[in-house]
């Protein structure tokens, strides 16, 4: 199995912030990276497909980068919105695996 | 707007088999393209694949529950089931259905809402 790791686990910042969260996949998977946004109680959100790619609807203020196993997720200008958990998924092989997720709370 | 809802008992006794049934609308679960797909969180824990189903009849089972995972689908229904068999408390789990689009590089989207089973005597 592809093992997905992102850092940090959590993290506290204040609105306006920008934010960057690393995920690192065990194996080369290109660029077949996934970013998911979850609140409590709900349903992870897809934001970001393909390392790069904004979902429809998702705001610019966040962005995705790298390939092959190193990757990010960047928040530039946290907004309250935002306070979440995190996780990216690898699309490349079965089975599909998540990071542990990446919880920002505010400061 | 396709929407995915799960339904099913939220208490199963240990050595059981909990049963999900995933309804899907807004779309056919006979699309070309979308495998339909079961993912579980523990309670305070990271998501795990399952497994997923395709209409026409492929599937595919996280190796780490394949021995216990069966899943089918019902195209005069649009819906699909997860059964789980000798369960513990360690399945004890919200489980989400999804859609895992493949046409591109692949993603889940969009998600039920989920559905809280806890196993216990």
């Amino acid at each position: 199995d592809i093992q997905m790791t992102q850092s940090p686990s959590s993290l506290s910042a204040s609105v306006g912030d920008r934010v960057i969260i690393a995920c690192r996949a065990s194996q080369n998977i290109a660029q077949y990276l996934n970013w998911y946004q979850q609140k409590p109680g709900k349903p992870p959100k897809l934001l970001i497909f393909a390392a790069s790619i904004l979902h429809n609807g998702v705001p610019s203020r966040f962005s995705g980068a790298g390939s092959g196993t190193d990757f990010t997720l960047t928040i530039s200008g946290l907004q309250s919105d935002d306070f979440a958990s995190y996780f990216c998924q690898q699309s490349y092989t079965v089975p599909r695996t998540f990071g542990l997720g990446t919880k920002v709370d505010i400061k | 707007q396709v929407q995915l809802h799960e339904s099913g008992p939220g208490l199963v006794r240990p050595s059981q088999t909990l049963s999900l049934t995933c309804t899907v609308s807004g779309v056919s679960v006979s699309t070309d393209g979308l495998f339909w797909s079961w993912i579980r969180q523990q309670p305070g824990k990271g998501l795990e694949w399952i497994g997923y189903i395709f209409y026409r009849g492929t599937t595919h089972y996280n190796p780490s529950l394949k021995d216990r995972v069966f899943m089918s689908l019902d195209m005069s229904k649009n819906q699909f089931s997860l059964n789980l068999s000798s369960v513990t408390v360690a399945d004890t789990a919200v489980y989400y259905c999804a859609t895992y689009d493949s046409t591109s590089s692949g993603w889940f989207d969009p998600w039920g809402p989920g559905t809280l089973v806890t196993v216990s005597s």
